[in-house]
């Protein structure tokens, strides 16, 4: 099945420095991605859409000049945590969208981020 | 308002047991997902829905989507500790943009 892969997995930063994670589709090309954030036993919430070669959907209430998305290609969005606080320290998942039968979201493995 | 209802939020349940998680809407869905997620990792895509009255089977659990697309259910027999995670249906509706439901935490106890 289709896959999308994120990176790094686990990342530890300190107050006021940025951190990028990529999400990468690997057997398909993705115009559309998506970035959630995600607390303990929650669901994941829908951060931005991110749209190849053009600027990023930000949802409500997320900063878009604190989270900056890049989908330079159909295969890889970046997602820059830029001045992290703790208060950041969260789980990030991409997804990618597949336009085949159903539009099925397919979800990259994660990122834990800890800003200290 | 919560496009998608999921419920319900919290199932703790013994081994061998049954149990069935629900997706309702008042929106027509096009597709609807369900994934299971385990801590610390990503989704993983269970079944895609697409047709009014689909029942689809994948071992142990069966899903089914509503005959007006709005509603699924996924329906898990003779539950194993194996099942225990957090379960999440999402769709896209016929108007608007994709969808989460709230998610079903399982805790499967041997």
């Amino acid at each position: 099945g289709a896959v999308v892969s994120q990176h790094p997995s686990r990342v530890i930063c300190k107050s006021g420095t940025s951190v990028k994670i990529e999400c990468r589709s690997l057997d398909f090309q993705a115009t559309t991605m998506f970035w959630y954030r995600q607390f303990p036993k929650q669901s994941l919430m829908l951060m931005a859409t991110s749209n190849e070669g053009s600027k990023a959907t930000y949802e409500q209430g997320v900063e878009k000049d604190k989270f900056l998305i890049n989908h330079a290609s159909l295969t890889l969005s970046t997602l820059t945590v830029t001045s992290a606080h703790p208060e950041d320290s969260s789980f990030y998942i991409c997804s990618a969208s597949w336009t085949g039968v159903g539009n099925t979201i397919y979800f990259g493995e994660g990122s834990w981020l800890t800003v200290v | 308002t919560q496009l998608l209802e999921q419920s319900p939020q919290f199932l703790s349940i013994q081994e061998g047991e049954n149990l069935t998680v629900y997706c309702n809407s008042s929106s027509v869905f096009s597709s609807l997902q369900w994934y299971r997620q385990e801590p610390g990792e990503g989704p993983v895509l269970l079944v895609t829905v697409v047709t009014g009255g689909e029942v689809k089977k994948l071992k142990r659990l069966t899903f089914q989507f509503g005959d007006a697309r709005k509603d699924s259910s996924l329906h898990i027999t003779a539950a194993q500790t194996g099942d225990t995670g957090l379960y999440l249906c999402a769709g896209w509706p016929s108007y608007g943009k994709l969808t989460f439901g709230q998610g079903t935490i399982l805790t499967v106890h041997p």
